[in-house]
């Protein structure tokens, strides 16, 4: 079964490049891996999905080894509005099974 | 679209007593989720559903029942409430099994006593 494993926190300054790393070891050939950010007292919202190599989208990039082992979301010059929590997301079983579990989760902290 | 909608936002129940969260999403998803998240913590999934008529457990479904009679509506019930189950609780919707952006709904507060 895949599960992720994720730093607890992280603390970053305004206007620095964070990087967020997600174990997933037993991640099956077919699955993608999903980012999402979580504000308090709201639902968590989509960031970013990929299967392999790199993806890039308008607020994170996402990078992902040819083994596939593990996943780094990038947050370029982030500001105050990003802190908040960030969840790696794989499926669990087959990626048939619909059943997508979150990691535990990593608060990130930025500084002024 | 008004997305994904839940309600009530916030209850209060006594132990014992029973209710039913619902979820409702206008966006045409096949897959719908119900996810807790407790205090400080990530979210764990209750159960969910592949399409209508479809269900199945997810990592802590007891204490809860789940049907899915049309592909908008997706409700959770509690059957006899309990304190352990105090928590905010939050359907999910998205177009295909991999979660491509799954679309989450404001949360319901949910307060056992």
């Amino acid at each position: 079964l895949a599960k992720t494993t994720q730093p607890i926190s992280m603390d970053s300054y305004e206007g620095q490049e964070v990087n967020i790393t997600c174990s997933h070891n037993n991640i099956a050939t077919n699955d993608y891996i999903t980012w999402y950010q979580q504000f308090p007292s709201q639902g968590p919202r989509f960031i970013i999905q990929g299967y392999k190599t790199k993806v890039t989208n308008e607020v994170a990039s996402l990078f992902i080894p040819a083994d596939r082992k593990s996943s780094t979301l990038s947050l370029p010059r982030v500001s105050l509005s990003d802190t908040a929590v960030y969840y790696c997301l794989v499926p669990i079983g087959s990626s048939n099974t619909g059943k997508l579990i979150f990691g535990q989760g990593t608060t990130l902290q930025v500084k002024p | 679209n008004a997305g994904v909608t839940q309600t009530p936002k916030f209850q209060v129940l006594k132990t014992g007593q029973s209710m039913t969260l619902q979820c409702a999403q206008d966006m045409n998803h096949e897959y719908m989720s119900w996810y807790r998240q407790d205090p400080g913590m990530g979210l764990r999934l209750i159960h969910y559903s592949v399409g209508a008529g479809i269900t199945d457990q997810g990592e802590v479904p007891n204490g809860y029942n789940v049907s899915r009679s049309t592909t908008e509506d997706f409700p959770l019930r509690l059957l006899s409430a309990a304190p352990s189950q105090t928590s905010v609780y939050f359907c999910a919707s998205s177009s295909n099994l991999q979660g491509d952006e799954q679309f989450f709904g404001p949360g319901t507060r949910l307060t056992v006593l």
